[in-house]
């Protein structure tokens, strides 16, 4: 099983559609975790980190279950801004006594049409 | 405006060749990180170096060294032992938590394309 998890997609979808992915992680000791948007051949950037509490940003809600090992990203009212690759990104424990390593999943590629 | 520099944006590399990609940051961030991404995939981790003058292997480090002689570098060089180098190589940073558990979010770098002639 991988560390990281996700469905790479594409999820196609009209402007102002609800959609949602999810993230499950293997390594129960993880720590923090975050969503990232990443556009074709650009670096990626911060779009949300994931508390336990879930957090809200807009239109964007993330949510986070410990029991299931999984995170999630809902986005409501696409924009056709929205299309790009969502990385979810997991904080995993390095060795034993070490710091925490971001972990990638491969990425879900979410396309908005009009 | 502090941020994270990578150089340069597109590099070619010959048969049998060492190349070395430059990454420094400004942000006065401990933690250093390299990864590799193909098309249509995720970022995997090469190298990351948590404090000056150490460092650790990620997940594929083989054909890959880096140094970290100061806080603000951490240089990539791939070498003639990684056959399969083309890839779009992505360098981050990142600060500590205050309580120390964990890393904070990653800032990073605008890549560099690597390519093989």
């Amino acid at each position: 099983r991988k560390e990281v998890e996700q469905d790479p997609g594409p999820f196609n979808v009209p402007e102002g559609a609800t959609v949602a992915f999810n993230c499950t992680y293997s390594n129960s000791a993880s720590q923090s975790f975050f969503w990232y948007r990443q556009d074709c051949r650009k670096e990626p950037k911060l779009l949300m980190s994931v508390y336990s509490s879930g957090n809200e940003d807009g239109r964007f809600t993330a949510q986070l279950n410990r029991a299931s090992q999984y995170i999630s990203l809902l986005i409501r009212d696409s924009k056709l801004s929205d299309s790009a690759t969502y990385l979810c990104v997991v904080n995993k424990k390095g060795w034993e006594g070490g710091s925490y390593i971001p972990t990638f999943g491969r990425g879900t590629s979410l396309i908005v049409h009009p | 405006d502090g941020g994270i520099t990578q150089s340069p944006k597109y590099l070619f590399r010959k048969e049998g060749q060492n190349v070395t990609l430059s990454c420094e940051q400004n942000l006065n961030h401990d933690a250093m990180y390299w990864y590799r991404q193909d098309p249509g995939q995720g970022l995997r981790l090469i190298y990351y170096s948590q404090i000056v003058n150490d460092f650790q292997k990620g997940d594929i480090a083989e054909g890959y060294s880096v140094s970290r002689e100061k806080k603000e570098s951490f240089p990539l060089t791939v070498t003639s032992a990684q056959k399969n180098p083309t890839a779009f190589y992505l360098c981050a940073s990142s600060d500590r938590a205050p309580d120390g558990t964990t890393n904070e979010k990653l800032f990073f770098g605008s890549g560099t394309q690597l390519s093989v002639l």
